[in-house]
């Protein structure tokens, strides 16, 4: 079974502009999770859907935005970038809610994001 | 406190046992994981254990949980260079879909 999948795997973007990242879950996965990791922040949680649906979100500011389409692949928007977006962006995907094994996430390799 | 704590480094010499301890925040935190993260790649689930459980053993791992101390590690036997990346624990806290993770501990075996 193939893995997640990220794609860009690296981006370069100046200030003030946006970017969309794309995940891809492994097959029969319908839940995604979106993560940053920043040296400083360490590895924080952004959001996570399910059947196209937002069900949890971190404490990240409206700029950061994502979406789920009905075949489980996920995108993520930051608009406005800002210096401090420059990070990891890591994706995972899980079943889906029940029982907690069900929701153990997988990670795909992530987006390396720069912003100048 | 809110923080899952891993010490920051370990180096441990090849074929020695590496022991990465980890202090979770949620007493009943249901699932604590452990994820291994190479250079410039993303996590690799290495082991979980489930909240019920002391300890599980994987091959060269082996994952002892103290519930009550909220304490958690991952045992590496016969560490080989391989082996040198960043670990991380994660828990699963109660009524949280996230999963909340360490800062990691840098692993560098010495040949």
């Amino acid at each position: 079974k193939a893995g997640v999948t990220q794609t860009p795997r690296y981006l370069i973007k100046t200030r003030g502009q946006q970017v969309t990242l794309s995940c891809s879950p492994i097959s029969g996965h319908r839940s995604v999770s979106w993560y940053q990791q920043t040296p400083g922040q360490g590895l924080q949680f952004l959001f996570e859907y399910f059947s196209e649906t937002q069900r949890n979100k971190g404490n990240f500011p409206g700029r950061f935005s994502g979406r789920q389409f009905s075949n489980s692949r996920s995108e993520m928007n930051v608009s406005t970038l800002e210096l401090g977006d420059s990070a990891l962006y890591l994706c995972a995907s899980s079943l889906g809610p029940g029982r907690t094994s069900r929701e153990t996430q997988y990670f795909g390799p992530g987006t390396r994001l720069l912003v100048l | 406190g809110e923080d899952v704590e891993q010490s920051l480094f370990l180096s441990v010499r090849e074929g020695d046992s590496s022991v990465i301890n980890c202090t979770y925040t949620d007493s009943s935190s249901t699932y604590l994981y452990w994820y291994k993260q190479e250079p410039g790649a993303g996590l690799q689930l290495l082991t979980y254990i489930f909240s019920n459980m002391d300890m599980k053993q994987d091959q060269r791992l082996t994952v002892l949980l103290n519930k009550k101390d909220k304490h958690l590690s991952l045992r590496i036997a016969d560490t080989q260079t391989g082996d040198s990346a960043i670990y991380f624990c994660a828990e699963k806290r109660t009524g949280a879909n996230n999963l909340f993770f360490g800062t990691g501990t840098r692993l560098t075996v010495i040949p």
